[in-house]
């Protein structure tokens, strides 16, 4: 069956370091999407991916950057990691860009910033 | 712009008894409205989803909403709550972040408690 993982599905990391988190989609969807989310926001857009190559900033993209090799894949990059991005992580896909297209999460990473 | 607003932090019910999560959405055209579901520790899943078609969805577990234009309202409803319900619901609608299709926007969540 298609699906959407994420790795690692826990991870602690020092304030200053780069992290990066993997998102992979076996649906074959062109359109790819990384969220956060925190207590008493919902989840908020970080950036997103129409295709490979095409990379968009969203609504809370300071201090992230993706990038897009492959269709499969669209890493999450905390170039250097606050105590601010403490947060669970959300990648979504989505076959197309109709509105009434269904987005499909992977399990989230719970990232702390110490 | 887009926005969606879920009226209630918290509710809690008993089991057997009915479930009302109340979703108001803002938008300057016919939207799509999504209900997804998470359990605890769990990522996203799609209960319904409203697309201009029947205003009364049918979702998954027994839930359903209804799309009342004229109140700009998604409400979720389940007549009777089961234990595997509790879990928090997200009320959301599709957006149109930066001129760009295809995002969802999501209200900050309904956390349901069901009591035995």
């Amino acid at each position: 069956d298609a699906e959407i993982t994420q790795s690692p599905r826990h991870k602690i990391t020092e304030t200053g370091r780069q992290v990066t988190l993997a998102c992979h989609q076996t649906w074959n969807h062109n359109n790819m999407f990384w969220y956060r989310q925190d207590l008493g926001h919902g989840l908020r857009l970080i950036h997103y991916s129409y295709g490979v190559q095409d990379t968009n900033k969203g609504e809370v993209s300071d201090g992230y950057s993706v990038s897009r090799s492959n269709t499969e894949d669209l890493p999450l990059t905390l170039e250097s990691a606050a105590s601010s991005q403490t947060s669970v992580y959300f990648c979504a896909s989505s076959e197309s860009l109709a509105d009434q297209e269904t987005q499909y999460f992977g399990p989230g990473t719970r990232l702390l910033v110490l | 712009a887009q926005s969606v607003t879920q009226l209630d932090s918290h509710v809690s019910v008993s089991e057997g008894t009915p479930v009302l999560l109340r979703c108001n959405y803002s938008s300057s055209y016919s939207p799509s409205l999504f209900w997804y579901v998470q359990h605890p520790n769990k990522g996203l899943q799609l209960l319904l989803k409203y697309t201009s078609a029947a205003t009364l969805v049918k979702g998954i577990n027994g839930f359903e909403a209804e799309f009342k234009k004229s109140e700009t309202s998604f409400h979720l409803t389940k007549p009777s709550a089961h234990m595997s319900d509790a879990a928090e619901y997200f009320c959301v609608v599709s957006g149109n972040y930066g001129g760009s299709q295809g995002n969802l926007i999501f209200g900050k969540g309904t956390k349901l408690s069901v009591k035995p």
